[in-house]
């Protein structure tokens, strides 16, 4: 089955900075890629996801990459701001598929220092 | 209505009692989930359903019983549940089963 490996597990930025935050999936046929954002005591909020049909999608400060080759996937938010500052969970699944799983990794707490 | 929304937000109950989390869109979403998430770890996949058809039970202990009435309700019914089965719980829907998922707040359950 799928394994999402998420890195790093915290993330300590400066307001302004860039933070980046990692993910790798093992099954090549995982084609559906979503990003979620969760505060504390919040709901998981979809922020961006891609399909493995496109290599780069960007909302505003928010960006996906996906290397399919090497199986991996990243979040690259840009002029953090401490609102930015949540738990981030990558996801990896089969998009239309019969299986209805979403592989969540581990998550990643970014915090945004004012 | 784009929003999925969930009852009760907090629930308490011992571990003989039975009681029943709730689940509802209005979306035209023909698929729904039922999450159940620990402190610092991510959700974890309980049951889906698509078209009001169970369609993934993930090997959850039957003292959780899901259930479908119709294409917008969800229920989890709960039944001789353990201190560990505190979490938060949440459901989640998407067009079809693995289109974009959007998640409810969520129930917190505490088991005593």
């Amino acid at each position: 089955g799928e394994n999402v490996e998420q890195h790093p597990s915290t993330l300590s930025v400066q307001e302004g900075d860039s933070a980046v935050i990692k993910c790798t999936y093992s099954d090549s046929a995982s084609n559906y890629f979503p990003w979620y954002k969760q505060e504390l005591g919040k709901r998981p909020q979809l922020i961006i996801d891609i399909r493995s049909n496109v290599g780069e999608k960007k909302d505003q400060r928010i960006a996906v990459t996906l290397n399919k080759t090497a199986k991996h996937f990243s979040l690259h938010i840009t002029e953090t701001q401490p609102e930015d500052s949540a738990v981030y969970f990558c996801a990896a699944s089969l998009y239309g598929g019969s299986q209805g799983n979403l592989i969540f990794g581990k998550g990643t707490k970014l915090s945004v220092k004012p | 209505d784009t929003e999925v929304t969930q009852t009760p937000k907090h629930l308490v109950m011992g571990m003989t009692n039975k009681k029943s989390l709730k689940c509802e869109q209005h979306m035209g979403h023909r698929a729904m989930y039922w999450y159940k998430q620990k402190a610092k770890k991510p959700p974890e996949l309980m049951f889906v359903y698509s078209y009001e058809k169970l369609s993934i039970n993930e090997s959850v202990p039957s003292r959780f019983s899901p259930e479908c009435p119709n294409s917008s309700l969800l229920n989890l019914h709960l039944h001789a549940l353990q201190p560990e089965d505190s979490a938060l719980y949440l459901c989640a829907s998407s067009r079809q089963i693995l289109a974009t998922q959007y998640f409810g707040p969520g129930t917190r359950l505490t088991v005593l």
